[in-house]
């Protein structure tokens, strides 16, 4: 079966542009989480969907938004890039919430 | 509110030598625990998890982790540490309460692992 995919896997981007990611889980999955990962804040929790629902949000700005689709695919966007928004984004899928969720590589923005 | 915390930031062992890497939380309800590892510039891997039953969980690579209730713990430990376990290890923790709502994952700082040949 293959694993989470994530694309792009690099991104450069100046502040003030927006970005969008993308998250396809394991095939069968239908819960899709977000993290945020940077060395200074460790991993931090964005979003949670199950069935094109979220279920959570974390603590981050309106400016970070997300979504899934029907078909379980899901996005993140981030409008009016800042510095610090610099990071590696990391979605993971699992079969429902409390199942075991399986990571994709990450998509490593830089913001310029 | 659930929480974790790995006290270590690195932990340094000699290969062949017995290794621990520790993790303690906190949740309103019974939690559901994952270790997981990193690699440089790559995903999370998940190594093991419990949820319920049997203490002592055994996992991918060797790895293994004891639940204790009482102390609040889910240490992950190996018999014998290999150079290429050399990774960032992160603990998580999910709490089931059902008074505590839709609570994500959370995970703990990481520590990194370096074994030295």
């Amino acid at each position: 079966k293959a694993g989470v995919t994530q694309t792009p896997r690099y991104l450069i981007k100046t502040r003030g542009q927006q970005v969008t990611l993308s998250c396809s889980p394991i095939s069968g999955h239908r819960s899709v989480s977000w993290y945020q990962q940077t060395p200074g804040q460790g991993l931090q929790f964005l979003f949670e969907y199950f069935s094109e629902t979220q279920r959570n949000k974390g603590n981050f700005p309106g400016r970070f938004s997300g979504r899934q689709f029907s078909n379980s695919r899901s996005e993140m966007n981030v409008s009016t890039l800042e510095l610090g928004d610099s990071a590696l984004y990391l979605c993971a899928s699992s079969l429902s919430r409390e199942e075991t969720q399986y990571f994709g590589p990450g998509t490593r923005l830089l913001v310029l | 509110a659930q929480s974790v915390a790995q006290p270590e930031d690195q932990v340094n062992v000699a290969e062949g030598n017995p290794l621990t890497v520790k993790c303690t939380y906190s949740v309103s309800g019974n939690p559901y625990l994952f270790w997981y590892v990193q690699y440089p510039n790559r995903g999370l891997q998940f190594l093991l998890k419990y949820i319920t039953g049997d203490n002592l969980v055994k996992g991918s690579y060797g790895f293994e982790a004891e639940f204790n209730k009482s102390q609040t713990s889910f240490h992950l430990k190996k018999p014998s540490a290999l150079v290429s376990d050399s990774a960032l290890y992160f603990c998580a923790v999910r709490d089931t309460s059902p008074f505590s709502g839709n609570t994500p994952l959370v995970f703990g700082k990481g520590t990194r692992l370096s074994v030295i040949a």
